[in-house]
């Protein structure tokens, strides 16, 4: 079946700094791969996404690249700020059913940046 | 954007009796909403896909006589908890499915404890 692996956290950086988490899959066929955010007291949010192989996503400074040949879809941003403090999910969607996409997801990585 | 909201937040009742928590799609229609249960410092775990005027799809493992989904509206997803136990402490999250734009907006969670 479908799974995701991701970086453990916590992650605590200081501002400004780079930030990676990596995110590894396992699937049959060729899925979408997706990187939710969530901040505290809100729901996941997606931050970015990609549908084929080499896609890269992007949203408010972070990136992500789909490399099918690692089956990697890992999360960076150049310099992180206070803001980004949140607990990141990477997904992916198993395309089986037009419209009514599953989600696996991976544990979380809670993230906290410190001024 | 797509707002998702659930109601309550966060609910504490005894062991024996049942709990329904709401899942409603405030600005936009969704034939399909999925349940999500979330067990500390793990990924969420799809438990079932509600559409719309139809039973639900549970995933395996998922005891369907315990966890009652019922969608009666293109706006409404509701889980009920039936003669809950401790084990069922969990955070449960909702999703609703937007084909406009592919995507699912997700709830804030509510977080029962079974005492």
């Amino acid at each position: 079946g479908n799974s995701v692996t991701q970086m453990e956290g916590p992650v605590t950086l200081s501002e400004e700094a780079f930030l990676t988490i990596n995110c590894t899959y396992t699937a049959t066929g060729y899925p979408s791969l997706f990187w939710y955010v969530q901040y505290p007291g809100e729901g996941l949010q997606l931050l970015l996404k990609a549908t084929k192989a080499d896609d890269k996503g992007s949203n408010k400074g972070f990136e992500a690249t789909y490399r099918k040949e690692t089956t990697s879809f890992h999360l960076e941003k150049g310099s992180v700020q206070v803001s980004d403090s949140a607990v990141y999910f990477c997904a992916l969607s198993d395309q089986t059913n037009f419209g009514n996409e599953k989600l696996t997801f991976g544990t979380g990585t809670r993230l906290t940046i410190i001024p | 954007g797509a707002v998702v909201s659930q109601h309550p937040s966060w609910v504490i009742c005894k062991s024996g009796t049942s709990v329904k928590i709401e899942c409603r799609s405030l600005d936009f229609q969704a034939t399909t909403m999925f349940w999500y249960r979330q067990f500390p410092k793990q990924s969420l775990m799809l438990m079932a896909t509600s559409n719309e005027g139809s039973k639900a799809t549970y995933e395996q493992g998922v005891e369907k006589d315990k966890f009652l989904i019922n969608h009666a509206s293109l706006t409404l997803s509701t889980l009920t908890v039936t003669s809950a136990h401790p084990e069922d402490s969990s955070f449960y999250i909702c999703s609703a499915y937007r084909l406009s734009s592919y995507e699912q907006y997700f709830g804030p969670g509510t977080r029962l404890t079974v005492t």
